[in-house]
């Protein structure tokens, strides 16, 4: 029940194109939802964060959309650029909660 | 600078020996997290801290341990290290207060011969 499944792996994007993450939860008390983008070599940083009471959030070129009865979110980077290459994690938690659980990461790759 | 830093950035050492990774921070941040990051694995926590003094296990604790004798610190040690160990580690501190993530370090990569 504490498991953050997160799909693709691996993605490939043409620069100006779409990228889409996925990741599903099942532990419904999680009211929190962040996405961290980690370059190589650096700690993950905090992208974009939802909770479960809007079913979309938007912060430049990052979307989050949400779907609380699928238990389901995803992030969308519009008009993708070589610079937004690196690896994403989506994460769940009980706001104010102590821990996080964290997807597996999606390595993303944009060419140009 | 405020923030969360981590020592070393790259440690190899030998099987069986004791090695101690520090985390220090300057946001006096309750919450305190030890994870590990492997491919195909994400980020697991090993250990974590709501105070000082307070530490609690995680999803992977076995062969680490850790203190918390002051807020701002954090270190984890592994006892006598093993191969299954190579990996890199992360610390992250949070505020209880705030609707806030956690904030990561740089990690330390460490190489178990």
């Amino acid at each position: 029940q504490q498991q953050v499944k997160q799909s693709p792996q691996s993605l490939i994007v043409q620069k100006g194109g779409i990228s889409i993450i996925n990741c599903a939860y099942e532990n419904t008390a999680f009211d929190y939802f962040p996405w961290y983008q980690q370059f190589p070599g650096k700690g993950p940083a905090l992208l974009i964060a939802i909770r479960p009471d809007v079913s979309e959030k938007k912060e430049g070129r990052f979307t989050i959309s949400f779907n609380k009865s699928a238990k389901q979110f995803s992030l969308h980077i519009m008009d993708s650029q070589p610079g937004d290459s690196a690896t994403y994690f989506c994460a769940a938690s009980i706001i104010y909660g102590q821990n996080f659980v964290f997807g597996p990461g999606t390595r993303l790759s944009v060419l140009p | 600078d405020a923030g969360i830093t981590q020592s070393p950035r790259y440690k190899i050492t030998e099987t069986g020996r004791q090695v101690t990774l520090m985390c220090h921070q300057t946001w006096s941040h309750s919450y305190m997290f030890w994870y590990r990051q492997d491919l195909g694995h994400g980020l697991r926590l090993i250990y974590y801290s709501a105070a000082a003094d307070i530490t609690d296990k995680g999803e992977v604790p076995d062969g680490y341990v850790v203190s918390r004798s002051k807020t701002e610190n954090f270190p984890l040690t592994l006892e006598s290290a093993t191969r299954s160990q190579t990996s890199v580690y992360f610390c992250a501190s949070r505020d209880p207060f705030a609707e806030q993530p956690q904030h990561f370090g740089d990690g330390t990569r460490l190489s178990i011969l």
